[in-house]
């Protein structure tokens, strides 16, 4: 079956620590996108790639960090930088370079920090 | 803020009525999207209507668009327990935020059997 993936589905972390979220996708699509959903809130962007070895910071890219070495694979590590980490972190993508696209998600990686 | 705003917040309905949300924008667009997402889950695309277009159907679902009074609904007809969700509306960015998709805080639908 075609589509992204997101692991782990639920993640703790200790403050101070780095962590990493996965995100994979077999989509073949050129594009893709790291959101923070907050309780009642709409979808912030974190980071964005829309081709391998290159990515945009977004919105609210401090305290995290990207990579896109990969077209499949595009992880994003959450810094110890980050005041406010708990959230609901989900990841996008969207076929070609066009800018103005659908974007298809995967299911989400809840993040806590005890 | 780009943000679309969704009206209302939350909606409240029986099974087999009808629901009506409405999305504002701020800022020129070249298409609005519409998107699903239920509790503790993904979005779900739902519809993308382009600047061009006044009303789109898929389904049960109908979008309109007013881009003189930039302004979007989403009418879902005869809705089912299975319909609620948080549903957004979206559209992309321009200049220094191109290709970026922004989003409303969503209208939250429960629609009780």
């Amino acid at each position: 079956d075609g589509g992204i993936t997101q692991s782990p589905k639920y993640l703790f972390r200790k403050e101070g620590q780095n962590v990493t979220l996965s995100c994979e996708q077999n989509l073949n699509h050129d594009a893709m996108y790291w959101y923070r959903q907050d309780p009642g809130q709409g979808l912030r962007l974190i980071y964005y790639s829309q081709i391998v070895n290159d990515f945009q910071k977004g919105d609210i890219a401090e305290g995290y960090s990207v990579s896109r070495e990969k077209k499949e694979s595009f992880p994003l590590t959450v810094t110890s930088a980050q005041k406010n980490p708990t959230a609901f972190y989900l990841c996008a993508s969207s076929i070609g370079r066009d800018l103005y696209n659908e974007q298809f998600f995967g299911p989400g990686t809840r993040l806590t920090v005890l | 803020s780009q943000q679309g705003e969704e009206d209302p917040q939350a909606l409240s309905i029986q099974e087999g009525e009808n629901a009506t949300m409405n999305c504002s924008y701020k800022t020129s667009i070249n298409n609005l999207q519409w998107y699903r997402q239920n509790s503790g889950r993904g979005l779900v695309h739902l519809i993308l209507i382009r600047s061009n277009e006044r009303e789109k159907h898929s389904g049960r679902l109908r979008v309109t668009l007013d881009t003189s009074k930039k302004s979007s609904s989403l009418l879902i007809t005869a809705s089912r327990a299975a319909d609620t969700a948080s549903y957004f509306c979206a559209t992309y960015g321009g200049g220094s935020t191109l290709g970026r998709l922004y989003f409303g805080r969503g209208t939250q639908l429960t629609v009780w059997p």
